[in-house]
């Protein structure tokens, strides 16, 4: 079992629409959790961090829920700018130092 | 201000040489990772320096793989006798330190094709 799990997609909408993406992740020790994008053939960028509580940032909500070991991220009014790969990241926490693991990410098109 | 950077940006090598790979972090940054992200893979972590700590070797695949931090900020990947299946981007990432809710920024990447 990969240690972070995510349907690969393609997620194809229209804009406007609400997605969601989601996320298992295996190892009930980690400490912390993120959502980054991708765009293609560049590097990943912080999309934002999820807590407990749940947060939201604009159009965008994540989820945590640690009893199941599951994250979710929810993108309202979806852009045509939104379209990119969204990777579900845990950080395991090694007590030497931190070690993210990355899903595979989700592709998310977005269009007209 | 500045932002991560990596060089080469892109590197073709033969199998069997070796590669250089070099990382400067976000001036202040004490904390720095090697990831690689093969085609169609996910980001796969490499290994991790904190300020003067010993470095987690955990991820590197094989005792080809080797990577140092001099003085605290540069860091150079090397891949020595480098074989096909090595062909990736290489990443690097710096985050302010080794808090578990640091930001890690990412660097553009070199692509690494090895014939």
């Amino acid at each position: 079992r990969k240690e972070v799990e995510q349907d690969p997609g393609p997620f194809n909408v229209p804009e406007g629409a609400t997605v969601a993406f989601n996320c298992t992740y295996s190892n009930s020790a980690s400490q912390s959790f993120f959502w980054y994008r991708q765009d293609c053939r560049k590097e990943p960028k912080l999309l934002m961090s999820v807590y407990s509580s749940g947060n939201e940032d604009g159009r965008f909500t994540a989820q945590l829920n640690r009893a199941s070991q599951y994250i979710s991220l929810l993108i309202r009014d979806s852009k045509l700018s939104d379209s990119a790969t969204y990777l579900c990241v845990v950080n395991g926490f090694t007590g030497g130092g931190n070690k993210l693991t990355f899903g595979t990410g989700t592709q998310l098109k977005v269009e007209l | 201000g500045a932002g991560v950077s990596q060089s080469p940006s892109n590197k073709v090598t033969e199998k069997g040489k070796d590669v250089e790979l070099r990382c400067d972090p976000i001036s202040g940054h004490t904390a720095l990772y090697w990831y690689r992200q093969s085609l169609g893979q996910g980001l796969e972590f490499l290994i991790y320096f904190q300020g003067n700590s010993a470095p987690d070797k955990s991820g590197l695949p094989s005792d080809r793989f080797s990577a140092e931090r001099t003085g605290g900020s540069v860091s150079t990947l090397t891949i020595q006798r480098t074989q096909q299946e090595d062909s990736a981007v290489y990443l690097c990432a710096s985050s302010k330190d080794g808090g578990s809710y640091n930001e890690q920024f990412f660097g553009p990447g070199t692509r690494l094709t090895v014939l």
